[in-house]
């Protein structure tokens, strides 16, 4: 069956430090994956696209993996602030049904 | 990017009790999305709408359950008809940004809906 998996389990960082959040997905073939912010109350917000193509995509302290070997995208936010607390979504394309999959969420928490 | 507003922000139904919530984006799209959200549960497509067509329903929802409209390029709803406690959700609406020809999306800012 087909799957998008982001750990369940909130992360806990300390400030400063780098945060890894990890999506994994099963019997996709994406063309692109998205990552997305969403705060409590709020819609989710579109941070990162990476297509299948390019291994590593970056923007200010975001960085985005993509590996279509591994079936995984690894979201890392370096230099984390407190004001970086959020759920984090992943997101896939699905080319046989023309629209975005998102995973669950991890929820990331960042202490001072 | 497109800024989208959604009313009501909340609200507390009575079971039985049909709930329409609406969606107003500030520019023309073609496409406008409605999702669902349960607690610590991924994003749930609804249903796809187009203006002047009818509703594309995904596996599992059904038009006499969540009838939407589409009047026109800039607005829709979404109505949750004949609730019961189940339908306690945030429901979203979102539209594609059209960046890069991808479907990137800008969502609104969701309605919490409780059903008693």
């Amino acid at each position: 069956s087909q799957k998008i998996e982001q750990n369940s389990e909130a992360l806990n960082i300390q400030e400063g430090k780098t945060a890894t959040l990890t999506c994994n997905y099963t019997n996709y073939s994406p063309a692109y994956l998205q990552w997305y912010r969403q705060d409590p109350g709020r819609g989710p917000v579109f941070l990162l696209l990476i297509r299948e193509n390019e291994k590593e995509k970056r923007k200010e302290r975001l960085k985005v993996t993509f590996d279509t070997t591994l079936k995984q995208s690894l979201f890392h936010i370096t230099a984390s602030q407190p004001a970086d607390s959020a759920t984090y979504l992943c997101a896939l394309d699905d080319t046989g049904g023309f629209k975005t999959i998102f995973g669950a969420g991890t929820r990331l928490f960042v202490k001072a | 990017s497109a800024v989208i507003s959604q009313k009501p922000s909340r609200d507390i139904c009575q079971r039985g009790t049909s709930l329409t919530i609406q969606c107003q984006v500030d520019s023309q799209v073609t496409m406008m999305f409605w999702y669902r959200q349960q607690p610590g549960q991924s994003l749930t497509l609804i249903a796809t709408a187009n203006q002047g067509s009818e509703a594309t329903y995904e596996s599992g929802f059904v038009i006499d359950k969540f009838p939407i409209s589409r009047p026109n390029l800039t607005f829709s709803t979404l109505t949750v008809s004949n609730m019961s406690p189940e339908d306690s959700s945030i429901y979203l609406c979102s539209v594609e940004s059209g960046r890069d020809h991808t479907d990137t999306q800008y969502f609104g800012p969701g309605t919490r809906l409780t059903v008693l």
